[in-house]
């Protein structure tokens, strides 16, 4: 799988927009950009997904760069109970492991 | 739908004790994967199943760890002897060939060998 960069630690204020990025300059023309995030005392759960175009579900919104060379990853209100470890991964459709690297620890505060 | 489900949530054993983690993964899903998270490692891949099958078990770390799935809704980690350094959070998820691929993990398994 190819690699992922994202800042360590990000901050917010509740009730704000979250922009989370992930560089990801090897990106393959198959692999998909997936988002998952990891709530403290939790297993990861899954967030958003997309491979060329911007994607939004109940969760957040995914913007793609156009060359696909970056992505972020964007929570439109922040609350309390977004504050997890972002995790960015790129993986092609096939039903294959995730590879996690270090993720973002996104702190909310009140 | 319960989602994926482990037993125990936690464990504490001495070195040298066999352990071993169950998992039940949703229903209709037919891939399962064991993850271990360590503070020193994240989290990482231990062995993955399609249709019952290990396709990849590159991740388990030595001869002491063995995996296995009798069945499409069951799923057993163990680990024997165990030893401190196991000591780490195992988590189990499971995800369908039809459809987004999305994995659901379970709550995990917190495990302590003193």
């Amino acid at each position: 799988d190819a690699k992922t960069t994202q800042p360590n630690s990000m901050e917010s204020n509740e009730e704000e927009p979250v922009h989370l990025p992930c560089n990801h300059s090897t990106i393959s023309g198959t692999d998909y950009i997936h988002w998952y995030r990891q709530l403290p005392s939790q297993g990861p759960e899954y967030v958003i997904h997309g491979l060329t175009s911007n994607v939004n579900n109940r969760m957040a919104s995914l913007a793609i760069a156009e060359d696909r060379k970056s992505s972020t990853l964007i929570l439109h209100r922040a609350t309390l109970r977004d504050a997890a470890v972002y995790y960015c991964i790129l993986r092609d459709l096939l039903n294959t492991p995730l590879v996690f690297g270090k993720g973002t620890r996104l702190s909310v505060i009140a | 739908d319960a989602g994926v489900i482990q037993s125990p949530r936690h464990e504490v054993t001495e070195m040298g004790q066999e352990v071993t983690l169950r998992c039940k993964p949703i229903s209709g899903h037919n891939s399962l994967f064991w993850y271990r998270q360590t503070m020193m490692r994240g989290l990482e891949l231990l062995i993955y199943f399609n249709n019952n099958v290990p396709i990849d078990d590159s991740g388990m770390p030595e001869d002491r760890f063995s995996a296995k799935m009798p069945n499409a809704s069951f799923s057993t980690l163990k680990i024997q002897p165990s030893e401190p350094r196991d000591s780490a959070v195992y988590f189990c998820a499971s995800s369908s060939d039809r459809g987004g691929y999305e994995q659901y993990f379970g709550p995990g398994t917190r495990l302590t060998v003193t």
